[in-house]
């Protein structure tokens, strides 16, 4: 399979304690992107990369939340202190760094807080 | 704020059915255009898009949907909707030359066999 995969598919925690996930998006692909969905919502954006270098982030990350890129291949989201408002599906996307090609998305990592 | 609105949180339909789901979005400037789908249990896909040319754009599936500049809208149509077309659909854009897409709440559709 060579579409984006995250891991892990499913993560609880209990509240306070910290979170990694990591997304490998396609091979070719320079752009990178992270969402955050909960029910009933469409994605919001959170972040994104060219390369390794982190080109915007969002007023919705807060400074708990932080993202690299080290080698602008993998990437992974941290969550700090986690909060049970974080629970959602987190969703990574890449694209090709060319204009006019469209985000391909992962399955998402699901992350419940108790 | 920049936003995107889809009509409908959810739809019934019949097999063979038509189907027209609604996008709106708020915004003066130059649009790209997605239309994508979530399957129950699969990640999102893209079922069509606009950049430019031809506002009537033909995706996967006998999906196709038609940019209406004057109206801010992007509707989704399809002449014969499917049970297998059972799914999420989420309108989305991205503004100017930037990357970020901004998304619909999504419709989810259900076909009654």
């Amino acid at each position: 399979d060579t579409g984006v995969s995250q891991d892990p598919r499913h993560k609880i925690t209990k509240r306070g304690q910290n979170v990694t996930f990591r997304c490998d998006p396609i091979s070719e692909h320079n752009r990178l992107y992270w969402y955050r969905q909960t029910l009933g919502q469409g994605p919001e954006f959170l972040t994104y990369f060219q390369n390794e270098a982190q080109l915007e982030k969002s007023r919705l990350l807060s400074d708990r939340f932080s993202a690299e890129r080290p080698k602008g291949s993998f990437s992974t989201l941290e969550i700090q202190r986690t909060e049970q408002g974080d629970s959602a599906m987190y969703l990574c996307a890449s694209s090709a760094g060319v204009s006019g090609t469209e985000a391909f998305f992962g399955q998402g990592t699901r992350l419940t807080v108790v | 704020a920049q936003s995107v609105s889809q009509h409908n949180h959810h739809v019934i339909l019949s097999e063979a059915a038509s189907l027209e789901l609604g996008c709106n979005y708020s915004y003066g400037g130059t649009v790209n255009l997605f239309w994508y789908v979530q399957y129950p249990g699969q990640h999102l896909q893209l079922l069509l898009k606009y950049f430019s040319g031809d506002p009537l754009v033909k995706g996967i599936k006998g999906f196709e949907a038609e940019f209406i500049k004057s109206k801010f809208s992007f509707n989704l149509r399809k002449p014969s909707v499917q049970w297998s077309d059972t799914a999420e659909y989420f309108c989305a854009v991205t503004l100017d030359s930037n990357y970020q897409l901004i998304w619909g709440a999504g419709t989810k559709l259900i076909i009654k066999p």
